[in-house]
């Protein structure tokens, strides 16, 4: 199965942008990159998916590498909700492969 | 709000034991999976459910099974229940396999 690599934690002034970056070296393709986050004691939240065009939404954007082997989920200005555990996801048609997840902290 | 919604909360079995676990998919999604989350990891997908058919599945053994009901709600069952399967149960609704999932709140199972 393919699957994507994380750093485990990362730290965000408050009202800075954010990168967080995701490998998938051996994504399919078919295979969408979803970006999900989840707080404590909560399901995962949907953030942002994408197949090879760069994605932007009310909460964030994404930006895919040309050879669509990586990815990075950029949050334009962070704010202390935004702290979270952030998985980048490879959604084929058949399953979701979660990656290990990101842990984001927002200093205020 | 997601809509998603799942039964029961918390829920303590033994070991040897079997389990239901139920899932209220959001209105006029056909696709609806599941999802174990150990503590301190990321959710792992059990299998994944369209127009009640299952239509794919991770590394989860056979006595991991579900359903999904015509109007898309669906169970996870776990037979004989082991200590390891000690998990947050997730489940997910969506229009279809790849496109955006809703997530339920999850379902704390604990085996003793």
């Amino acid at each position: 199965d393919a699957k994507t690599t994380q750093p485990n934690s990362m730290e965000s002034n408050e009202e800075e942008p954010v990168h967080l970056p995701c490998n998938h070296s051996t994504i399919s393709g078919t295979d969408y990159i979803h970006w999900y986050r989840q707080l404590p004691s909560q399901g995962p939240e949907y953030v942002i998916h994408g197949l090879t065009s760069n994605v932007n939404n009310r909460m964030a954007s994404l930006a895919i590498a040309e050879d669509r082997k990586s990815s990075t989920l950029i949050l334009h200005r962070a704010t202390l909700r935004d702290a979270a555990v952030y998985y980048c996801i490879l959604a084929g048609t058949y399953k979701y492969i979660f990656g290990t997840g990101t842990r984001l902290k927002v200093l205020a | 709000e997601t809509g998603v919604t799942q039964s029961p909360t918390h829920l303590i079995k033994t070991r040897g034991q079997q389990v239901t676990l139920r899932c209220s998919s959001q209105s006029g999604h056909n696709t609806v999976s599941w999802y174990q989350q150990a503590l301190g990891q990321g959710p792992q997908f059990i299998f994944q459910y369209y127009r009640e058919e299952e239509n794919g599945r991770g590394n989860f053994p056979p006595r991991f099974s579900g359903l999904q009901f015509p109007n898309y709600s669906s169970e996870l069952n776990v037979n004989a229940l082991e200590l390891d399967d000690s998990a947050l149960y997730l489940c997910a609704s969506s229009w279809t396999g790849d496109t955006e999932a809703f997530f339920g709140q999850g379902t704390r199972l604990t085996v003793v």
